[in-house]
């Protein structure tokens, strides 16, 4: 069965530090897609990145960076020098390709506060 | 472009009623998803749509919820009898194609009350 941990249930951080957000995954397909949203305090989720199991490079969007290591199941989140703005509910979630039935399965996010 | 919309955004109902709660997704997405997030259990699928074939109802988590989907399009969530655990912000996202290679985008929620 197809599963997402996200151990950080809160993470509070001074602006301008580097955060990382750890996500880790389970699953028996060999093909599957991972995703990270975020979710801002006025509610919308928010796609930020999809990664598929093949593709290990790590990404950099702007101050945003993740590093997928099939080898510890995990696709962890980095912010550098966090901004309040950053301030929100980030969850990591992983979809199958199974037989094309591609609900995602979320973790139960991570709460990051960056403080002024 | 327009991105997926969802009404009402707000909805207190009284245990024991029926509530509607409706998706627009993005056009010319053929596939549209139900989720549940609530304080206690995360987000949840519910229901999945995909094109014309059958929809996947293996999240709904009693019978009393049900959904349909006209034209390819719009979509209705429709939870008969309501319990104070269906209380939660109900999400419908949308993608290109049912595949899990294409991102989901997701509407504001309706955040549901049940009193």
């Amino acid at each position: 069965a197809q599963k997402v941990t996200q151990a950080q249930t809160e993470i509070s951080v001074v602006e301008k530090e580097d955060v990382t957000l750890d996500c880790v995954y389970e699953t028996r397909d060999t093909t599957y897609y991972l995703f990270w949203y975020k979710q801002p305090p006025s509610g919308e989720l928010v796609f930020l990145i999809r990664r598929n199991s093949f593709d290990e490079q790590n990404e950099i969007s702007g101050r945003y960076s993740w590093n997928f290591q099939k080898s510890t199941s995990s696709f962890n989140f980095t912010i550098t020098a966090s901004q309040v703005v950053d301030s929100a509910v980030y969850f990591c979630a992983l979809s199958e390709k199974g037989s094309g039935n591609t609900p995602l399965v979320f973790g139960k996010g991570t709460r990051l506060s960056v403080i002024a | 472009g327009a991105g997926v919309s969802q009404s009402p955004s707000n909805k207190v109902t009284e245990k024991g009623k029926d509530v509607e709660l409706r998706c627009d997704p993005i056009s010319g997405h053929t596939a549209l998803y139900w989720y549940r997030q609530s304080l206690g259990q995360g987000l949840e699928f519910l229901i999945y749509f995909q094109g014309n074939s059958a929809p996947d109802k293996s999240g709904l988590p009693s019978d009393r919820f049900s959904a349909e989907r006209t034209g390819g399009s719009v979509s209705t969530l429709t939870i008969q009898r309501t319990q104070q655990e269906d209380s939660a912000v109900y999400l419908c996202a949308s993608s290109l194609a049912g595949t899990g290679s294409h991102e989901q985008y997701f509407g504001p929620g309706t955040r549901l009350t049940v009193t």
